[in-house]
């Protein structure tokens, strides 16, 4: 199975701030990896698809990037709505698998 | 516009049964594949099962493998989750996802809680 390894685990930051989580894959799975924000009761939300594709009507101050093992998600700036937490997920291959998730606190 | 409705949910004994329902309607339910992934409380999200648009092609994580069957019903839009031999560690709140294809779980219910508790 493919371990995905999130860092960090939490983040604190400002309002504004600009922030870069990290994903990394156990082994290449070219750019098949989404990420997902969650908040607290709800559903996980699509962000982000093959790696660096904005899922539509999500804001433009989130970016990804990356291919093969090592991803990133970039907001560039935060905004009050933001504060939550966040999951990469490699869907190259049967098991699917997620990262432990990113908690993204107020400073 | 899509939605995913999950009903099933509830308490249940160790080594009991429980079947999750998933009711989808704003777009064509047989075009798409479909999963379960689950949440246990305070954790991160885990990966369940998978099942093709026809039914012919599922997966399943291995924790959950002999224990529980995935399954689907193009007639009435729905997906199935059939959970037998329940363990304490199956206690999560189960979402039903559609699977985008190429853009992952594009759309998710808002999950039903399973727990297994004596």
């Amino acid at each position: 199975d493919i371990q995905m390894t999130q860092s960090p685990s939490t983040l604190s930051a400002s309002v504004g701030d600009r922030v870069t989580i990290t994903c990394r894959a156990s082994q290449s799975i070219s750019n098949w990896l989404a990420w997902y924000q969650q908040k607290p009761g709800k559903a996980p939300n699509l962000l982000i698809y093959k790696a660096s594709s904005l899922e539509s009507g999500v804001p433009s101050r989130f970016s990804g990037s990356g291919s093969g093992t090592e991803f990133t998600l970039t907001i560039s700036s935060l905004q009050p709505d933001d504060f939550a937490t966040y999951y990469c997920q490699q869907y190259n291959s049967y098991p699917y698998t997620f990262g432990q998730g990113t908690k993204l606190e107020i400073k | 516009q899509v939605q995913l409705v999950e009903s099933g949910g509830g308490l249940v004994k160790p080594g009991g049964s429980l079947r999750l329902s998933c009711a989808a309607s704003g777009f064509t339910f047989s075009d798409h594949y479909m999963g379960w992934i689950r949440q246990a409380p305070g954790k991160g999200l885990e990966w369940v099962s998978y099942i093709s648009h026809s039914g012919f092609t599922i997966y399943y994580v291995d924790s959950v493998k002999g224990r529980f069957t995935i399954s689907r019903d193009n007639a009435e839009n729905s997906l199935y989750l059939q959970m037998n031999s329940l363990r304490a560690e199956d206690t999560a709140v189960y979402y039903c996802a559609r699977d985008g294809g190429y853009r992952s779980y594009d759309f998710w219910g808002q999950g039903t809680l399973v727990t297994v508790s004596s």
